[in-house]
């Protein structure tokens, strides 16, 4: 079974300041990683995804994040937060494993990122 | 750009009616998806569908019920509305294997 454990539900952050959200996952096989956002009122919006390759991976909006298999980890960056990044992120795990073509996700409880002047 | 549109963004609902909320998306996708999302539980799946007819049981498909009849679109059944199933749904599709889902925009359901 996969699981997903974002510490901290929230954090606050000023703006110009590094954002920093954290994600743990467990798998038992090897994972696919995903970070979605969610402003407020609206669906989930892709940031970025891990499948194979480089483990650094960059997204949109300046969002970056790495993925550490020996810390079973994918914390999300971005260097400068802005006003506008206050959202919900949601880090995801997929194991591949699924019927037909379709691959389950398992999403964190997330964490609602606040930005101060 | 993908779409994923959800029939409507707000819904008030008596308990013990039946509830269906609609969902339809234009890229052709094999896979759809309904999750239901509440204040520090995340996400969870209710139920999907990997083609036309086909579909698999979530996480938490107790009172809940599904249709698809034609590929663009996924509906999602309360049986009988209760107010334990305030909650926000999302559907999405995509979401094959290493590949992400496209999400609609969300119905926040109220159940009174």
């Amino acid at each position: 079974a996969q699981s997903v454990t974002q510490l901290g539900s929230h954090v606050s952050v000023s703006e110009g300041a590094l954002v920093l959200l954290r994600c743990n996952y467990s798998s038992s096989v090897p994972p696919y990683l995903f970070w979605y956002v969610q402003y407020p009122n609206q669906g989930l919006q892709l940031l970025l995804k891990y499948t194979t390759g480089a483990t650094l991976v960059k997204g949109i909006n300046g969002f970056e994040a790495e993925f550490k298999k020996s810390e079973t980890s994918f914390h999300l960056t971005k260097p400068s937060a802005h006003m506008s990044d206050a959202a919900e992120y949601f880090c995801a795990v997929s194991d591949g494993q699924g019927t037909g073509t379709a691959s389950k996700l398992t999403f964190g409880t997330g964490t609602r990122l606040q930005v101060t002047l | 750009d993908v779409k994923v549109t959800q029939s409507s963004r707000y819904l008030v609902k008596r308990t013990g009616e039946k509830v269906f909320l609609e969902c339809v998306q234009d890229m052709d996708h094999e896979n759809m998806f309904w999750y239901r999302q509440d204040p520090g539980l995340g996400l969870r799946l209710i139920y999907f569908s990997y083609d036309v007819k086909m579909k698999e049981k979530g996480d938490i498909p107790e009172g809940y019920s599904v249709s698809r009849e034609k590929k663009e679109r996924f509906s999602l059944i309360l049986e009988s509305a209760s107010t334990n199933q305030t909650s926000m749904y999302l559907c999405a599709s995509g979401g094959s294997v290493n590949t992400e889902a496209f999400f609609g925009q969300g119905t926040r359901l109220t159940v009174v």
